[in-house]
């Protein structure tokens, strides 16, 4: 069965560090890879995506990650972060030519002055 | 172009009532998604539908029915409202290239 782990449940960084967001997922065939950000009370958008190719994607807002297949990871990071990138992150895994998307349980980002 | 559009906003519930979460989205896509989100536990998905005509179950189905009323259109339907369906329900469009998702309807079953 297809699943997406996200082991930090929260994360605290400091104003201008970087960051790395973990994302593990279970899949028999190659997946298609997302990262969505929810701001409080908002929907979910979409940062970025990996479908196929170079395995180091880049997305808005200054944000990349890197597929790695032979740890089933797709991590998230960022070189230095910005008091408005506290948010929840979801990582995502699409399946079955996209009709099923499977989410992680989110990391929750919060950013120290 | 409004993308995904969702309604009501907010919603409390009577344990038993019944209502319908209307979703609509302009973009033309085929596949259209209901989820739900509870803390902690992420996204789940209730229904699906890959095109118009066809629903299809997913994750956490129970207490839920979904009608796919023309390519915009996908509405969620609690028959019998109960307070384990409190959750923020957000609808999804998607072609390739991931989900685009509506603002979200918070509901509140007492």
């Amino acid at each position: 069965a297809q699943s997406v782990t996200q082991p930090d449940i929260h994360i605290t960084v400091s104003e201008g560090a970087s960051l790395e967001l973990r994302c593990n997922y279970s899949y028999g065939a190659t997946p298609y890879l997302f990262w969505y950000v929810q701001s409080p009370g908002q929907g979910l958008q979409l940062l970025l995506k990996y479908f196929s190719g170079d395995t180091l994607v880049q997305g808005i807002k200054g944000f990349e990650a890197e597929f790695k297949r032979s740890q089933s990871s797709f991590n998230l990071r960022k070189p230095s972060v910005h008091w408005s990138d506290a948010a929840e992150y979801f990582c995502a895994v699409g399946v079955t030519n996209f009709n099923k998307f499977y989410f992680g349980s989110g990391t929750k980002l919060n950013v120290k002055p | 172009n409004a993308g995904v559009t969702q309604t009501p906003k907010f919603q409390v519930l009577k344990t038993g009532q019944s209502m319908t979460l209307q979703c609509a989205q302009d973009m033309n896509h085929n596949s259209m998604y209901w989820y739900r989100q509870d803390p902690g536990m992420g996204l789940r998905l209730i229904y699906y539908s890959a095109s118009e005509g066809t629903t299809d179950k997913g994750e956490v189905p129970n207490g839920y029915n979904v009608s796919r009323l023309n390519k915009r259109e996908f509405s969620l339907r609690l028959e019998s409202a109960a307070p384990s369906q409190t959750s923020v329900y957000f609808c999804a469009s998607s072609e390739i290239g991931g989900l685009f998702f509506g603002p979200g309807t918070r509901l509140t079953v007492l």
